[in-house]
């Protein structure tokens, strides 16, 4: 059941330059979608969020971009730093009577910053 | 900066037996998560719970499997009688709820021989 999908399963970008990490989704009930980073051994850390009633959302060197008609998103990285380096999931929930629905993740993207 | 926190970080069990792994998620949060990311695949959810009660769960979460907050801080995961497919890492998440983020926990690595 592949309803969130990345399809690069690693990218390399030099420091300095834009890193570009994509996500398509097929459910059309997802309306909130977020990114996490994860580094070996720790649990998924938030990044970036954004509802379906935007097409963009930024935070400091980090944007995200909606294209619901696509239903496709991005995540902006840059300037990108070796910090970055490490997997990014992209996970996507649709609004319930629950408040606070579950997250369907994608398989992530090994991002490597190369210096 | 509050976090969630998950004990013990490494579990190895026999097939068969049972184990409880446990979470303190952030304080004021209202609402719980574990999830599971089996070697290689991608994260998984398996179980939600508000008010004291399971909201949602997911196909993997079977009779085997069950959740419980017995005091103000603690949520534990049990599973009655694992599996070798039990395998995984395991996380707890919470969330203040809305459109909060779900923070999550370092995990829990279960091993199942």
């Amino acid at each position: 059941d592949q309803q969130v999908k990345q399809n690069s399963p690693s990218l390399s970008v030099q420091e300095g330059r834009i890193s570009i990490l994509n996500c398509d989704y097929t459910n059309s009930m997802f309306d909130y979608f977020l990114w996490y980073k994860k580094y070996p051994a720790e649990g998924p850390t938030f990044l970036i969020s954004i509802s379906s009633i935007k097409d963009k959302n930024e935070d400091g060197r980090f944007t995200v971009f909606l294209n619901k008609s696509a239903k496709h998103l991005s995540l902006h990285i840059v300037p990108s730093q070796p910090g970055d380096s490490a997997v990014y999931f992209c996970a996507a929930s649709a609004s319930g009577d629950f408040g606070n629905e579950k997250l369907t993740f994608g398989t992530g993207t090994r991002l490597t910053i190369i210096p | 900066e509050p976090e969630v926190t998950q004990t013990p970080s490494h579990q190895v069990t026999q097939m068969g037996q049972e184990v409880i792994l446990r979470c303190v998620p952030i304080s004021n949060h209202l609402y719980f998560y574990w999830y599971r990311q089996i070697l290689g695949q991608k994260v998984e959810f398996l179980v939600s719970f508000y008010n004291n009660e399971i909201s949602e769960k997911s196909e993997i979460f079977d009779d085997q499997f069950s959740v419980e907050r017995p005091d103000g801080s603690n949520f534990t995961l049990k599973i009655r009688s694992t599996k070798l497919e039990d395998s995984a890492m395991y996380f707890c998440a919470s969330s203040g709820g809305g459109f909060d983020e779900q923070f999550f926990g370092p995990g829990t690595r279960l091993t199942v021989l």
